[in-house]
């Protein structure tokens, strides 16, 4: 296992679509979280799953935005009617217990385009 | 207020001198800190880790925790060009990390 790893790399899409990313976590990592990142800014957190559990979604997460962990395992990221504003890089990361102060580690990201 | 500011722009640094790099935070309750270092293009990297007040130091990197004075400090002792990079600072209190905006660091050969 070589870390966390997301999919796909990059995604170009036109407006209104509906996308999906995926991330698959750092084995038996039991927490996820999303991360959304534009250019000039520092991460900002989306959601986070312990297990399979969703536990907090921020205030950023409109309705066009669901994300799911249904085994506990990886994670898929939705955004629905896609919007020039959601062009950005959507990060995932993993930590391997329940603290929140415990180290997470990121996967490479997913870039998106919406066009 | 945010909840970590880190205000500094581009701070650009002769190869070998001292990158000094600072954060500060709102949360009194917070206890720890992480550094994660991050490439143009690439997510972040976590470099450093402090979870108690006073210094920490890891190769060329020295991490400080001020709770009385609610703020993180980074050194990077000896730059190296690639060093060139975006340091952001993060706050895991509240069950997941509270991030700087960054500040873009250019060591210069």
């Amino acid at each position: 296992d070589t870390g966390v790893s997301q999919n796909p790399r990059h995604k170009i899409t036109k407006r209104g679509q509906n996308v999906t990313f995926r991330c698959d976590p750092i084995s038996e990592h039991n927490r996820l979280y999303w991360y959304r990142q534009t250019l000039g800014q520092g991460p900002e957190f989306l959601t986070y799953f312990q297990n399979e559990a969703q536990l907090e979604k921020s205030r950023l997460l409109s309705d066009r935005f669901s994300a799911e962990r249904p085994k506990g395992s990886f994670s898929t990221l939705e955004i629905q009617r896609t919007e020039q504003g959601d062009s950005a890089m959507y990060l995932c990361a993993s930590s391997p217990n329940g603290r929140s102060d415990t180290e997470a580690f990121f996967g490479q990201g997913t870039r998106l385009t919406v066009v | 207020q945010k909840e970590v500011e880190q205000n500094s722009g581009p701070l650009s640094v002769p190869e070998g001198a001292i990158a000094s790099l600072n954060c500060t935070y709102s949360d009194r309750g917070s206890q720890s800190f992480f550094w994660y270092r991050q490439y143009s293009g690439k997510s972040p990297e976590l470099i450093m880790s402090i979870y108690s007040n006073g210094d920490k130091e890891d190769g060329r990197f020295t991490a400080q925790l001020n709770k009385a004075s609610q703020y993180v400090s980074l050194l990077i002792r000896d730059s190296q060009p690639s060093d060139s990079a975006t340091y952001l600072c993060a706050d895991p209190t509240n069950n997941r990390l509270a991030f700087g905006k960054g500040n873009q660091v250019v060591v210069i050969p």
